[in-house]
């Protein structure tokens, strides 16, 4: 069956360090990976998309790979801040579908 | 240029009722999306419109649920007779183009949502 996942439990790291969340997929074909960010009570918001044909995209603080081997997208954001705490969503589009097909989400923590 | 707006941001309606969902996306987009979300899992897709025609409804439920976007006014997502399980966060999303364009891809633009609860 086809499915996304991202790593159920939050994770709960200290101001300043990196945090790493992982999306892997399985029987999907993805054109490009989205990744959003959602805050309680709110909307997502986006923050990066990758392509099939890119390894690395960087966006200030932020970085994501792709890794069409391991079927695995890691989302990175460096020097964490409490502000950075939220759910960050991954999201996928195939070339034979017209929708974003999205994971559970993974919550963030950073402690000041 | 305002947001992807929805109302109501809260929905109460009673067992059996029907619930009426608003959306009005970005100026200048003619895609719709809606999802639904229950606490604590991520976004299940519903339905995708483009202006008057359903594109996709591979997620919405067969019975009680409907979507148009009409030529003019906002997306509607109607639920009939509501029951307990339909309780859950709805977002609309809007976007300008085919999310998987020939040229170039974009993003979703998301509003805050309307949290519908069934009493």
């Amino acid at each position: 069956s086809q499915k996304i996942e991202q790593n159920s439990e939050a994770l709960n790291i200290q101001e300043g360090k990196t945090a790493t969340l992982t999306c892997n997929y399985t029987n999907y074909s993805p054109a490009y990976l989205q990744w959003y960010r959602q805050d309680p009570g709110r909307g997502p918001v986006f923050l990066l998309l990758i392509r099939e044909n890119e390894k690395e995209k960087r966006k200030e603080r932020l970085k994501v790979t792709f890794d069409t081997t391991l079927k695995q997208s890691l989302f990175h954001i460096t020097a964490s801040q409490p502000a950075d705490s939220a759910t960050y969503l991954c999201a996928l589009v195939t070339d034979s579908s017209y929708k974003l097909i999205f994971g559970s989400g993974t919550r963030l923590l950073v402690r000041p | 240029n305002a947001g992807v707006m929805q109302n109501p941001r809260h929905l109460v309606r009673r067992r059996g009722q029907e619930a009426r969902l608003r959306c009005s996306p970005m100026k200048g987009h003619s895609h719709v999306y809606w999802y639904r979300q229950l606490p604590e899992e991520g976004l299940k897709f519903m339905v995708y419109l483009q202006k008057e025609n359903i594109i996709d409804e591979s997620g919405m439920p067969k019975e009680r649920f409907s979507a148009e976007f009409p030529k003019e006014g906002p997306s509607i997502l109607r639920i009939q007779q509501v029951v307990r399980g339909d309780s859950a966060a709805y977002f609309c999303a809007s976007s300008p183009s085919l999310l998987r364009g020939v040229e170039f891809d974009t993003e979703a633009f998301f509003g805050q949502g309307t949290r519908l609860t069934v009493v």
